[in-house]
């Protein structure tokens, strides 16, 4: 059994703050990562995929991997109030099984 | 536009009446999958199909059945539905296994009393 590990929140920032979204997982041979966003009574949608260890950007997104640590975090900059959802950490193994966390869910403040 | 799609959408039913929910892709995706979401426990993945005629059990099949005849549906079956699967189901599409990115269907409620 794989573990994905978030806290559920709820993490509140301030419009303009940055959020950080933190994964932490059980299971050393994860091979794929991934951060999805999910409106309440929406279905989810990626937000950014990681495989290797370091950081990767998009726009105002960052996602960070750490497989020695079994850590994967979101760093989300000048967080707009549409930023406002709950956000899903997920992994792949290399059996193509998904794992997915519980979430945690964001709320910036304007 | 390119898109997964998911019927019904809302369901409530009763205990042992077996039921279907279809799922269609448009993408030309080779991976599909299963999901089911309830509150405190995330989304848990119940079967996925890496192609057609191929399919594999999930972290909670039981209960459950799917059939992949053709590359863009993946149908998912309850043949005696109890309370305990009262849930949101959704449905999900990736090019080629799970390397990539999914693909997420609008979600199925469903209410089995």
């Amino acid at each position: 059994q794989k573990e994905v590990e978030q806290n559920s929140g709820p993490l509140s920032v301030p419009e303009g703050a940055i959020a950080s979204l933190n994964c932490t997982y059980s299971d050393r041979v994860s091979q794929s990562f991934f951060w999805y966003r999910q409106y309440s009574g929406k279905s989810p949608e990626l937000i950014m995929s990681i495989y290797s260890n370091g950081d990767k950007e998009d726009g105002r997104f960052t996602a960070q991997l750490n497989k020695a640590s079994q850590y994967v975090s979101l760093l989300i900059r000048d967080s707009q109030p549409s930023d406002s959802a709950t956000y899903l950490c997920a992994l792949s193994s290399t059996g193509n099984q998904f794992y997915f966390g519980t979430g945690t869910s964001l709320t910036v403040i304007p | 536009e390119a898109q997964v799609t998911q019927n019904p959408r809302y369901l409530i039913t009763v205990t042992g009446k077996k039921l279907t929910v279809t799922c269609s892709q448009n993408m030309n995706h080779e991976y599909m999958s299963w999901y089911r979401q309830d509150p405190g426990l995330g989304l848990r993945q119940i079967y996925y199909s890496m192609n057609v005629e191929v399919t594999d059990k999930g972290d909670v099949p039981e209960g459950y059945k799917v059939s992949r005849k053709e590359k863009r549906n993946f149908p998912l079956i309850l043949e005696s539905p109890s309370p305990n699967q009262t849930s949101l189901y959704f449905c999900a599409s990736s090019f080629s296994g799970a390397v990539y990115e999914q693909f997420f269907g609008p979600g199925t409620r469903l209410t089995v009393l």
